[in-house]
């Protein structure tokens, strides 16, 4: 079945780097985007952006600019996540998606990375 | 960038109730890329509705979506234990994604 699998939690200090991976399996991996969202403790999902498995182009969100960077590895099929500069408010759990049945929507979602900022 | 705005922030009702969430955004939004989703403690969202009234796979006749321009509407028709959660609507436009902030669905 369609799965994607995240890679465990992490604990990072300010100004540390964390990089999130989401393996895909059950599908061709270059046939689907993937779209990276967080969530803050008790708070609301927010879109960070969008990476093309098929030639790596990406889309970031305007507030991440210049702090995180999308990458592929089409020969494992995995999707990664790097956010630079951690700050105690990027404490959240990270979620890779996609829109699997050709739909401008998310409906296959990894289970979420946690990541903690703290010193 | 488009804000998505839900009310109320948080609904009472029993099972059994029907349940009528919105969603306003602030710049008419592509009916084709709304989109509402399900989230409970501890778990991934769960697409319920895209294209502002389509169902996705597996989801239940019970739940059902409307609108277009700036106002949508997710409805429940009769609530079951299990709908008892966070509700989000989600839009596409000017090349980014963009979530409302949510609505928590309680039980009365």
């Amino acid at each position: 079945q369609v799965q994607l699998v995240q890679s465990g939690a992490e604990v990072k200090k300010p100004g540390a780097s964390v990089k999130v991976s989401c393996k895909a399996s059950g599908y061709t991996f270059t046939s689907y985007g993937i779209s990276w969202v967080r969530q803050a403790p008790g708070q609301g999902l927010e879109w960070m952006g969008w990476i093309s498995a098929y030639n790596g182009n990406t889309n970031y969100a305007q507030k991440l600019q210049g702090r995180v960077t999308m990458t592929t590895d089409t020969s494992t099929s995995t999707a990664y996540m790097e956010l630079r500069s951690l700050r105690s408010d990027d404490t959240a759990v990270y979620y890779c998606a996609i829109g699997y049945a050709a739909i401008p929507a998310f409906d296959i979602w990894g289970q979420g990375t946690m990541v903690t900022v703290s010193s | 960038e488009i804000v998505l705005t839900q009310s109320p922030g948080t609904l009472s009702l029993s099972p059994g109730e029907r349940a009528t969430l919105s969603c306003r955004a602030s710049q008419s939004v592509s009916s084709s890329y709304l989109a509402w989703y399900q989230q409970k403690p501890g778990q991934a969202p769960r697409l319920l509705i895209y294209g502002a009234s389509s169902r996705a796979t597996g989801i239940p006749d019970r739940f059902s979506g409307s609108g277009s321009g700036t106002d949508f509407t997710l409805t429940i028709s009769r609530l079951e234990p299990e709908d008892f959660a966070v509700y989000y609507c989600q839009q596409y436009g000017s090349s980014s994604w963009t979530f409302g902030q949510g609505t928590k669905v309680e039980i009365k």
